[in-house]
């Protein structure tokens, strides 16, 4: 019963270097997405995959790149961390494109000094 | 004007109150409609889907209304364990096909 697996649970960056936020779901959804959170703000989507092979942005993907590695992988990448993007980012799939439910990882807890 | 607007709380409520939140969306093309749950440091969780016509689930009590854009969220006989930040969520069908979030109600029940 993995669902969505996210690595690593925390880290701790110094502004400039970069780093890739791994995900991996077991649920054989087409659809995932990255999503980062900040007090009182919500949830908002940073970058997302319809579909194995495809990527779009979201709200928030200045300073980000994604991979969709095949139909269970979804990588989100730090190319310049900077202290704006100390944030708490989850991973999520779902079968239905925005549709239906998404189930989320248990998160990863970034801080860039 | 947000996608999804809710009151961030928090509510504070006795043991065995029932306590209503409502949230508003935007895109009157929205279709799907949910409620999740998220816990202090833990990821979201569905707590449940929003149908047309209202749907229960135990102690909670889910409506929408389609004409004034609007969702709400009953629960009756609150328990400490209902302490949480509640999501209002929906689907945005004219734009990214993923869900938007609101940013969340927050309840504390008190014994």
């Amino acid at each position: 019963n993995a669902g969505v697996t996210q690595t690593p649970k925390f880290q701790v960056l110094k502004t400039g270097q970069s780093m890739t936020l791994q995900c991996a779901q077991d649920m054989n959804h087409n659809s995932m997405y990255w999503y980062r959170q900040d007090p009182g703000m919500g949830l908002r989507l940073i970058y997302y995959s319809a579909s194995e092979g495809t990527t779009d942005k979201g709200e928030v993907p200045n300073g980000y790149n994604v991979s969709r590695l095949n139909k269970r992988e979804f990588s989100l990448r730090l190319e310049s961390a900077a202290p704006s993007q100390t944030s708490v980012y989850f991973c999520a799939s779902s079968t239905g494109g925005g549709y239906t439910e998404a189930f989320f990882g248990q998160g990863t807890r970034l801080t860039v000094v | 004007r947000k996608e999804v607007e809710q009151d961030p709380g928090p509510f504070n409520v006795p043991e065995g109150a029932t306590v209503a939140f409502n949230c508003t969306y935007s895109n009157s093309a929205s279709q799907s409609f949910f409620w999740y749950r998220q816990d202090c440091r833990k990821e979201p969780k569905l707590l449940m889907s929003v149908y047309s016509s209202g749907n229960e689930d135990g102690r909670f009590t889910a409506q929408l209304n389609r004409a004034s854009q609007y969702i709400s969220l009953l629960i009756r006989d609150s328990k400490l364990s209902d302490s949480a930040t509640y999501l209002c969520v929906v689907n945005n069908p004219t734009g990214r096909r993923a869900l938007t979030f609101g940013s969340g109600t927050r309840l504390q029940v008190q014994p």
